[in-house]
């Protein structure tokens, strides 16, 4: 069983719309990083917070953002929703940053 | 030219047999190494971690070459529970960032 937690697991969004998902990581796990996974690829990294500040970003536009919070949280925050952005959103964490990283199920947006 | 890149596949193998997965990095500042399995519709799953000297897990053997900058990942002994998809990841510590290639995927038949 996993101990990253995402939710929600669905979600349904029109475009232009903006979106909160939201990740809970195992106690610890100060490093924590987003990705975007469409059909038939590999995760694409979005970026990386560790101990609450973004140390890491991928080639994704600044309507992508993010928070973590001290209680191992996380957030991810899209604004001005495209159809593009129908991917799956998967959270991943780690203690340490150059160790490999749990992921959690993922959020599944669609974007209409 | 992608980050990182691998061979698609697919890789169809009978069980028992051996197959390897070659994966290729163009950063030579990349820090760490990983080898992940994701299942259709599950998320990836940390398999191994990769070093120069190699790595051995049961059935799985990892090895990195710095020099040419690839990683690879041999399995033995092919289980049909390894039909996935094998993900490479390489990882710049420093910068926070870890990059996925887009996957091999295996399909063991009986």
């Amino acid at each position: 069983e996993t101990g990253v937690t995402q939710s929600p697991t669905h979600l349904i969004k029109t475009r232009g719309q903006q979106v909160t998902l939201r990740c809970s990581s195992q106690s610890g796990h100060n490093t924590v990083s987003w990705y975007q996974q469409a059909l038939g690829q590999g995760p694409q990294f979005i970026f990386q917070y560790y101990r609450e500040e973004e140390n890491g970003r991928g080639n994704f536009p600044p309507r992508f953002s993010g928070l973590q919070f001290p209680n191992y949280s996380s957030e991810l925050n899209v604004n001005a929703l495209e159809l593009d952005d129908s991917a799956l959103y998967l959270c991943a964490s780690s203690t340490d940053r150059a160790r490999g990283y749990t992921f959690g199920s993922g959020t599944r947006l669609t974007v209409v | 030219r992608k980050e990182v890149e691998q061979d698609p596949g697919p890789f169809n193998v009978p069980e028992g047999a051996t197959v390897a997965f070659n994966c290729t990095y163009s950063n030579s500042a990349s820090q760490s190494f990983f080898w992940y399995r994701q299942d259709c519709r599950k998320e990836p799953k940390l398999l191994m971690s990769v070093y120069s000297s190699g790595n051995e897990d049961g059935r799985f053997t990892a090895q990195l070459n710095r020099a040419s900058q690839y990683i690879s990942l041999l399995i033995r002994d092919s289980k049909l529970s390894d039909s996935a998809t094998y993900l490479c990841v390489v990882t710049r510590t420093n910068a926070g960032k870890s990059t996925f290639g887009d996957g091999t995927t295996l399909t063991v038949k009986p």
